[in-house]
């Protein structure tokens, strides 16, 4: 089957814009992660949904970041008015269930806030 | 100091090379992952292990759960293998190390 996808690929938003980024996991998998990476830095843990349960938003950098995952399937990411740190590549994860499980990984939007 | 400690940060190796990379973590883990990604490429999972070791190909995992130390070994090392090696602890969510660049050259 399909793998994990994410859209769009690449995002370019001037700053103060609000920005949607969209992760379809693969089908079956309960457990969703999203990821930022910033140019020249590691991979950080932004909001991870598993199930039913309250998803787990303690990566979010502020309040202006917020997450949904519709039907237990289809994730939307959204930043509120974006900043130029705001500038990074967005991964989408998603596996069987807990953070023991292998995840498999979107190819990632890169959005730009100019 | 990082949860999670990779080294070396940077790597080059000459084709046909044995590889090491090390993972050290702090943090109480359900198990660790190694992933790989490529140059403007997507990341991969390579390994997701809780103890002991596990093989793939030329590559190779383990883990010493006591010592709360991991390593990623690459036995005859070839260019297509260069890539950025992260290691990431798993609690309820992935904590990253830093990564490794790794460059094998022909």
């Amino acid at each position: 089957g399909a793998g994990v996808s994410q859209s769009p690929s690449n995002k370019v938003t001037e700053k103060g814009k609000d920005v949607e980024l969209r992760c379809d996991p693969i089908s079956g998998h309960t457990a969703l992660y999203w990821y930022r990476q910033s140019l020249g830095q590691g991979l950080e843990f932004l909001i991870y949904f598993q199930g039913n349960s309250a998803p787990d938003k303690s990566g979010l950098p502020s309040d202006r970041f917020s997450a949904e995952r519709t039907g237990g399937s289809v994730s939307t990411l959204t930043i509120q008015r974006t900043q130029q740190e705001d500038s990074a590549v967005y991964l989408c994860a998603s596996s069987f269930g807990l953070a023991h499980e292998t995840q498999y990984f979107g190819p990632g939007t890169r959005l730009l806030v100019l | 100091k990082n949860e999670v400690e990779q080294s070396p940060q940077n790597l080059t190796a000459q084709e046909g090379e044995f590889i090491t990379i090390n993972c050290s973590y702090s943090v109480g883990i359900s198990a660790l992952h190694w992933l790989q990604q490529h140059p403007g490429g997507g990341i991969v999972s390579l390994f997701m292990l809780s103890s002991g070791k596990k093989k793939h190909g030329r590559l190779i995992a383990t883990i010493n759960i006591q010592e709360k130390h991991s390593s990623l070994h690459i036995t005859a090392s070839h260019p297509r293998d260069s890539a950025v090696y992260i290691c990431a602890a798993a609690k309820n969510k992935l904590i990253f190390g830093t990564g490794t660049l790794l460059a094998v050259q022909p």
